[in-house]
């Protein structure tokens, strides 16, 4: 059975600095994974997606790197601000759903 | 980009109401999602459908019910509202495939007085 595991569960840091936050998977055979944004009491907003072919996406200060044979992925913020601040899950799909991974809520401090 | 609609977002409703959240998107989209978030917790998948008149319980046991009758609509239904079943629920669809990439609702806070 597929799990998504991130690492921290929470982060904080000034603005300005640069960032991973960490995505496992235990099953190595996916298809894609996706990284999503969710603001307090919102919906998920998916930021990158990964097909199982790539090594890495960027869209703007933000870079996704997937290694499927140590069931990793990283999400790389760039100089980070307050804006960035919100929680970030990963996801990989599973029979036919989504495993999500508990998430890991950044705190970007001006 | 995403046309993913959820109504209401607030909902404010005392016990032993029958509710129904709506979820609708003009995608095309065979599968929808239903998800249950608690505040600073985890997504729980509730509900899903992989097409009009399939519908499939997930992994979270929920006393909720939902159809799919028509290919963009799969609302949500509460027949006794109780105060455990306050919480965020979020709608989702997707393109299909095995290569699963999900479009998210703005999600309907439900508050049980």
């Amino acid at each position: 059975k597929q799990e998504v595991t991130q690492i921290p569960a929470a982060l904080s840091v000034p603005e300005g600095e640069n960032l991973v936050l960490n995505c496992s998977f235990t099953d190595s055979a996916i298809y894609n994974l996706q990284w999503f944004r969710q603001d307090p009491g919102k919906g998920l907003t998916s930021l990158l997606l990964i097909q199982s072919s790539q090594r890495e996406q960027t869209s703007g200060r933000l870079n996704a790197s997937l290694d499927k044979s140590s069931g990793r992925s990283t999400l790389y913020i760039a100089a980070s601000q307050p804006g960035d601040s919100a929680t970030y899950l990963c996801a990989v799909p599973d029979t036919g759903k989504l495993i999500f991974g508990q998430g890991t809520t950044l705190q970007v401090k001006p | 980009e995403a046309d993913i609609y959820q109504t209401p977002r607030y909902l404010v409703i005392g016990t032993g109401k029958k509710i129904t959240l709506e979820c609708s998107q003009t995608m095309g989209h065979d599968k929808m999602y239903w998800y249950q978030q608690d505040p600073g917790m985890e997504l729980h998948l509730i509900h899903y459908s992989y097409g009009v008149n399939s519908t499939e319980k997930g992994d979270l046991s929920s006393e909720s019910t939902v159809s799919r009758i028509r290919t963009e609509h799969f609302p949500l239904t509460l027949e006794s509202a109780r105060p455990s079943h306050t919480s965020q629920y979020l709608c989702a669809s997707s393109d299909g495939g095995a290569g699963i990439r999900q479009y998210f609702g703005p999600g309907t806070r439900l508050t049980v007085t």
